[in-house]
């Protein structure tokens, strides 16, 4: 059985850096085709994708946030954490990280519960 | 705006069928594989539909997916109030080198 959990601060001041950590179980990010991905939703909006990491540490990022987002895997701890620098209240949303496998072609296929982060001074 | 174009929303009485279409380019649903996905209000989404096509085994068969050229769809057969929620496609687009989303579709059952 397949588990995310987000977890981190849920209220952030502006300028400030958000760190947000994905701990996982049912699946190993040292296998083969094992990805985790980083998606955000603002309220009442659509879903955003933010950044993925690969079994092999392979990053990919959202082009107009690559510069304020690193991610970072642990497999010795089933954890990825991702980082995002210098936040503004437009970064206010439901952040969720997702199981991705290449063995899926690149579905997410299990996803966290999510966690609501609120930038505000 | 999102790179995915799907319609705000669909309806459809209960018992009946629904589609819900997701256009796309060359670069993103043209070449690479489409996911479904299914979100209902303060849940996360679950996956529906992977590889355009293709159910996970939870998922019953009242839910498909299909594609074509640039476009996708999603189709669900005898509808049931259980199924309102919001509904997105992803896919990969290799010419912006990043995941993508379609706007989602908001399902009512009539």
């Amino acid at each position: 059985q397949v588990t995310l959990t987000e977890s981190g601060p849920t209220v952030v001041k502006p300028t400030q850096t958000l760190t947000l950590t994905c701990t996982f179980s049912g699946f190993s990010l040292s296998t083969d085709g094992m990805g985790v991905g980083w998606i955000r939703q603002p309220p009442g909006k659509a879903l955003e994708w933010l950044a993925l990491i690969y079994w092999d540490d392979d990053q990919r990022y959202s082009p107009s946030l690559k510069r304020r987002l690193t991610i970072a895997k642990d497999s010795s701890k089933n954890q990825v954490v991702l980082t995002m620098t210098n936040v503004d209240p437009v970064d206010t949303g439901t952040y969720y990280c997702a199981h991705r496998s290449l063995f899926w072609f690149g579905a997410f296929v299990y996803w966290g519960q999510g966690i609501l982060v609120t930038v505000s001074s | 705006q999102s790179v995915l174009t799907q319609p705000p929303s669909v309806s459809a009485a209960p018992g009946q069928k629904v589609t819900m279409s997701c256009s796309g380019s060359s670069s993103n649903i043209g070449i690479n594989h489409v996911s479904w996905y299914q979100q209902f209000p303060g849940k996360a989404p679950k996956l529906l539909i992977y590889d355009n096509t293709k159910r996970p085994s939870d998922i019953p068969d009242r839910f498909s997916g299909s594609k074509s050229g640039t476009s996708a769809t999603l189709g669900i057969t005898g509808l049931q109030t259980g199924d309102e929620a919001d509904y997105y496609c992803g896919t990969w687009d290799t010419s912006l080198s990043e995941e993508v989303f379609g706007g989602g579709t908001k399902l009512t059952v009539l």
